[in-house]
């Protein structure tokens, strides 16, 4: 069975400090894809990356940057320099693509405050 | 625009009651699915469905009921036999699973609250 484990639950940082969020997934598959999610306090799931696992190269999209590395089946999230308006949780997915019957497992999630 | 919109953003239900929160799509998409989120658990699915008319349980079914006869809606009822309903539900959707899905991923609601008052 796939998993996804995000061992820091919260994470507090002054703005304008880098910050980097864990991601440790467990998958029998060699198709599978990775991704990132951020929850607002509104509650909505904002997608962010998805990641497939041929695909090894890292991403950079402004202050956010994700690793990955199947060497350590790792998918960690960078955002530097942040801001206030990253608070959020963060939620990290895994899903194998086995065609109709795909679903995501997530994460338990990362509460990241960052403070003025 | 297209999203997805969820109903009612907070619900109240007492003891013993079935209630039903709506999800409604207009991206046309083929697949939609209910998540439960719980305060340090994440996001745990509920059901899915991937075409009309059909749909599959997830990992904690037990006290939760679907339907889909129609494409753009999947409304998710809590009975009385979920014995612990205060949660934030989610709905999602995405396209064919069998084609470009893994380009987008999911699209979520805004979620609704649900308490056992």
């Amino acid at each position: 069975a796939q998993k996804v484990t995000q061992a820091q639950t919260e994470i507090s940082v002054v703005e304008k400090e880098d910050v980097t969020l864990d991601c440790v997934y467990e998958t029998r598959d060699t198709t599978y894809y990775l991704f990132w999610y951020k929850q607002p306090p509104s509650g909505e799931l904002v997608f962010l990356i998805r990641r497939n696992s041929f695909d090894e190269q890292n991403e950079i999209s402004g202050r956010y940057s994700w690793n990955f590395q199947k060497s350590t089946s790792s998918f960690n999230f960078t955002i530097t320099a942040s801001q206030v308006v990253d608070s959020a949780v963060y939620f990290c997915a895994l899903s194998e693509f086995t065609g109709a019957n795909s679903k995501l497992t997530f994460g338990k999630g990362i509460t990241l405050s960052v403070r003025p | 625009d297209g999203g997805i919109t969820q109903s009612p953003k907070y619900l109240f239900r007492k003891e013993g009651q079935n209630v039903t929160l709506s999800c409604e799509q207009n991206l046309n998409h083929d697949a939609m699915y209910w998540y439960r989120q719980d305060p340090g658990q994440g996001l745990r699915l509920i059901y899915y469905s991937q075409i009309v008319n059909d749909f599959q349980k997830g990992d904690i079914a037990e006290g939760y009921s679907v339907s889909r006869e129609k494409k753009e809606s999947f409304p998710l009822t809590v009975t009385s036999a979920q014995k612990n309903p205060t949660a934030f539900y989610l709905c999602a959707s995405s396209i064919d699973l069998s084609r470009e899905w893994a380009n987008y991923g999911y699209t979520f609601g805004s979620g609704t609250r649900l308490t056992v008052v």
